[in-house]
């Protein structure tokens, strides 16, 4: 099956700090990923679309000049908190598609991301 | 508000009785799918249903869709202890160019040994 993997899968940085998190699709070409945010006992809320060569789609109320996504290849997307502050302190979790049509998302393992 | 809403929120059984979670959602949705997420953990693809059909089976997993009503089922029979996670639905809804899904709450299941 498809695979996709997120790396660090816990990361631990001082407020002020930035903070990179890859997701990449081990196996498969991925032309849209996905970036959801996930706090503890909660459920997943999409952040942001983002499909290979063009610029990210945010949903609303997530500021894009401090998450930035990054979708360079068609394997790779990076999610760089900027400025990072406790309240980001969070389980980010991407998911990746074959392309923006297809119905099934194949999710990495999560990245853990605690702010001091 | 969210567009899936789980209930129960919490359901704990013994090994070997079945499970029955609920999911309710707000807008026309093109498909619902079903993930499982163990405790800090990614997310698992379980079943996908369209919204032309109306139940689907994958081993001890049935799922139904009642699109009047806009809501569905899980129903995992012969649960075991390693079954213990959190279950989420999520819509596609209809429309649209990316394939955005929208999660629900999730029911936590505990199945006790």
């Amino acid at each position: 099956g498809a695979v996709v993997s997120q790396h660090p899968s816990w990361v631990i940085c001082k407020s002020g700090t930035s903070v990179k998190i890859e997701c990449r699709s081990l196996d498969f070409q991925a032309t849209t990923m996905f970036w959801y945010r996930q706090f503890p006992k909660q459920s997943l809320m999409l952040m942001a679309t983002s499909n290979e060569g063009s610029k990210a789609t945010y949903e609303q109320g997530v500021e894009k000049d401090k998450f930035l996504i990054n979708h360079a290849s068609l394997t790779l997307s990076t999610l760089t908190v900027t400025s990072a502050h406790p309240e980001d302190s969070s389980f980010y979790i991407c998911s990746a598609s074959l392309s923006g049509l297809q119905e099934t998302q194949y999710f990495g393992p999560g990245t853990r991301l605690l702010v001091l | 508000s969210q567009q899936g809403e789980e209930d129960p929120q919490a359901l704990s059984i013994q090994e070997g009785e079945n499970a029955t979670m609920n999911c309710s959602y707000k807008t026309s949705i093109n498909n619902l799918q079903w993930y499982r997420q163990n405790s800090g953990r990614g997310l698992v693809h379980l079943i996908l249903i369209r919204s032309n059909e109306r139940e689907k089976h994958s081993g001890r997993l049935r799922v139904t869709l009642d699109t009047s009503k806009k809501s569905s089922s899980l129903l995992i029979t012969a649960s075991r202890a390693a079954d213990t996670a959190s279950y989420f639905c999520a819509t596609k809804n209809s429309g649209g160019s990316n394939y955005k899904l929208t999660f629900g709450k999730g029911t936590l299941l505990t199945v006790n040994p």
